[in-house]
């Protein structure tokens, strides 16, 4: 079965423009749930999406939003990027989202602001 | 607010040696906890978790963890250490009861000499 993928696996970007990073989780899988790596913060939870809804949200400012389509599939964009974004964007996948799931994570999206 | 707290930040050890790797988290009630690893370029991979019973944990590639509620711990623990284990470790903790959001510390890098 295939892994939770991520597209693209680089992207550079300059300050003030918006990007979109896709997310495949595993087939069956209907939570998916966006996280920012940084060496300054580590790892921080964004939000989480089930059955097309956002349904959890970490502490990031609105400029971070995300949509999940019928088939389970995510798209997280930024707007108006700051240097301060620059991080790996990881994006991980569960049956069903709950704590008990195992999540299944993704290589991430390596996203630079120039 | 739960927080983990990784004391080590980089851990260096021979290859055929033991491994633990620290732990400690602040939680007010019973925590859900998880140990993950990153290798480079990769996303996370769980290597085992707790929720409840018995406080030692096995997980996969031969690791263990044991909750201790005394000392606030889970330590990661593997007996005989491999140069593929070289990577990044990830203690979490999430809140019982309800979705999967956790709180990641810091990490720990694992570097394995010949």
């Amino acid at each position: 079965k295939a892994g939770v993928t991520q597209t693209p696996r680089y992207l550079i970007k300059t300050r003030g423009q918006q990007v979109t990073l896709s997310c495949s989780p595993i087939s069956g899988h209907r939570s998916v749930s966006w996280y920012q790596q940084t060496p300054g913060q580590g790892l921080q939870f964004l939000f989480e999406y089930f059955s097309e809804t956002q349904r959890n949200k970490g502490n990031f400012p609105g400029r971070f939003s995300g949509r999940q389509f019928s088939n389970s599939r995510s798209e997280m964009n930024v707007s108006t990027l700051e240097l301060g974004d620059s991080a790996l964007y990881l994006c991980a996948s569960s049956l069903m989202g709950q704590i008990t799931d195992t999540q299944y994570f993704g290589p991430g999206t390596r996203l630079t602001v120039l | 607010a739960q927080s983990v707290t990784q004391p080590d930040i980089h851990i260096t050890v021979s290859e055929g040696a033991s491994l633990e790797l620290r732990c400690n988290y602040s939680y007010g009630a019973t925590p859900y906890l998880f140990w993950y690893v990153q290798s480079p370029g990769q996303g996370l991979q769980l290597l085992l978790k707790y929720f409840s019973g018995d406080t030692l944990v096995q997980g996969i590639k031969g690791f263990e963890a044991e909750f201790k509620r005394s000392q606030s711990s889970f330590n990661l623990r593997k007996p005989s250490v491999h140069w593929s284990d070289a990577a990044e470790y990830f203690c979490a903790v999430g809140a019982a009861g309800g979705s999967y959001i956790p709180t990641f510390g810091r990490g720990t890098s694992l570097i394995v000499h010949p």
